[in-house]
């Protein structure tokens, strides 16, 4: 099974928005509203930002926000700050019985 | 608070065996799965398994059947990943993480170093 297909790298200045792109098939992201975002900070653990598409869990800024189009997922963050340069990732329930993806991961450099 | 605090990592030869514990605490651990997530050095995220709360449905990559197990001692709050025959591309820190499909939770990760 393959990996979810993210962009490697995506970059903006502060106080812009960047959005970051999620790319699987109808057997995983286009077919459940099972996509999650996870940020993760050099050598920390992985952070939930966004679970079930567009849902925040409490305590992430609204500045994060989550969408699904078919095949594909996006997250947003608007109005970057310096904190936010992080590696994200994109994962998805599976009909596999792999059940659950990630993605390859994105860069996000804050300028 | 929740916390997750993984052990068993380490430096094991090709063939080898480790068993990964995660002690869990905050929440009521029997009423929600847990599952297993690894990253190779400089690599990305990797789905490895997971286990339902009762401890009766397990869920395993692909890729990780066969070698890996998970188990559950709800007694204990821990949750176990028993690696067999352990590769060089094993090597990874794993994570331990809260849920089955998402994971709000995650530990501080244990490093499996596999090399002769």
């Amino acid at each position: 099974q393959s990996a979810l297909t993210q962009p490697a790298s995506v970059s903006g200045s502060p106080g812009e928005s960047i959005t970051i792109s999620c790319t699987g098939t109808s057997s995983d992201v286009g077919g459940y509203n099972y996509v999650s975002w996870y940020q993760q900070h050099p050598g920390k653990a992985p952070k939930l930002m966004i679970y079930e598409v567009s849902k925040r869990p409490s305590g992430v800024s609204n500045r994060f926000s989550g969408s699904k189009s078919g095949n594909t997922a996006s997250l947003t963050i608007s109005g970057l700050q310096a904190e936010d340069e992080a590696d994200y990732y994109c994962s998805s329930y599976t009909s596999s019985s792999t059940l659950v993806l990630f993605g390859g991961g994105t860069k996000l450099t804050v300028l | 608070e929740v916390q997750l605090l993984e052990s068993g990592g380490g430096l094991v030869q090709p063939g080898g065996s480790l068993r990964l514990s995660c002690a869990a605490s905050g929440f009521t651990f029997s009423s929600y799965a847990m599952s297993w997530v690894r990253q190779a050095p400089g690599r990305g995220l990797e789905w490895v398994s997971a286990i339902s709360g009762s401890g009766d449905n397990t869920y395993y990559a692909d890729s990780m059947k066969g070698r890996f197990t998970i188990s559950r001692d709800n007694s204990k709050n821990t949750v176990y990943l028993q690696v067999n025959n352990l590769r060089a591309d094993d090597t990874a820190v794993y994570y331990c993480a809260k849920g089955r499909v998402w994971f709000d939770y995650w530990g501080q990760g244990t490093l499996v170093t596999v090399s002769s």
